[in-house]
């Protein structure tokens, strides 16, 4: 399996700050690294797919980079909305495994 | 749009088997183009791909949980179902189930149910 390892595990920021999140694969993944937001008792929601490909209705705050087996998910100008709990998953194989999640507080 | 909707009991006995289904509106689970998998998450935890099917009949099934689980497709309904056998405790969890999209290759899962919680007790 590919073991996805996020960091931080937590963070603390302000409305308005400029965040970033790293996601590290244990072998390659190439660009098959997708970053959802989930926030409390919700379902998550994909951000990012691709590496670097802003989903539908996604706010251009979010953006995302990163081959192979280095990735960050950066968000600028945070927003109220914005703290809740970010994940990474890769696609590249099977089984699809997630990272351990980053708490986003404020 | 998609939707899509889990069901099934939120309380299971240890050694029983667990049975969710899925329920999808607005696509079909016949689709090539999609994998229709499941997903879960402890309470406060992570969250843990289950697997999935795809062609209606083709699955693949996280190793750890491979013995235990069975994903199946029910084209006349446009449902696809979960059955985890031998529960324990440890399979406490909200069961997601959402679409993977392939159709372009990318991989990555665009919509979700808004889950369920499974408590195993006795």
């Amino acid at each position: 399996d590919i073991q996805m390892t996020q960091s931080p595990s937590s963070l603390s920021a302000s409305v308005g700050d400029r965040v970033t999140i790293t996601c590290r694969a244990s072998q390659t993944v190439r660009r098959y690294l997708n970053w959802y937001q989930q926030k409390l008792g919700k379902a998550p929601k994909v951000l990012i797919y691709a590496a670097s490909s802003l989903q539908s209705g996604v706010p251009s705050r979010f953006s995302g980079s990163g081959s192979g087996t280095d990735f960050t998910l950066t968000i600028s100008n945070l927003q109220p909305e914005d703290f809740a709990t970010y994940y990474c998953q890769q696609s590249f194989s099977n089984p699809r495994t997630f990272g351990q999640g980053t708490k986003l507080e404020i | 749009q998609v939707q899509l909707q889990e069901s099934g009991p939120g309380l299971v006995k240890p050694s029983e088997t667990l049975s969710l289904t899925c329920t999808v509106s607005g696509g079909s689970v016949s689709s090539g183009s999609y994998y229709w998998s499941w997903i879960r998450q402890p309470p406060g935890k992570g969250l843990e791909w289950i697997g999935y099917i795809y062609y209606s009949e083709s699955t693949y099934y996280n190793p750890s949980l491979e013995s235990r689980v069975t994903i199946s497709v029910d084209t006349s309904k446009n449902q696809f179902s979960l059955k985890l056998t031998s529960v324990t405790a440890a399979d406490t969890a909200v069961y997601y189930c959402a679409r993977e999209d392939s159709s372009s290759s990318d991989d990555y899962l665009d919509y979700w149910g808004q889950g369920t919680l499974v408590t195993v007790s006795s």
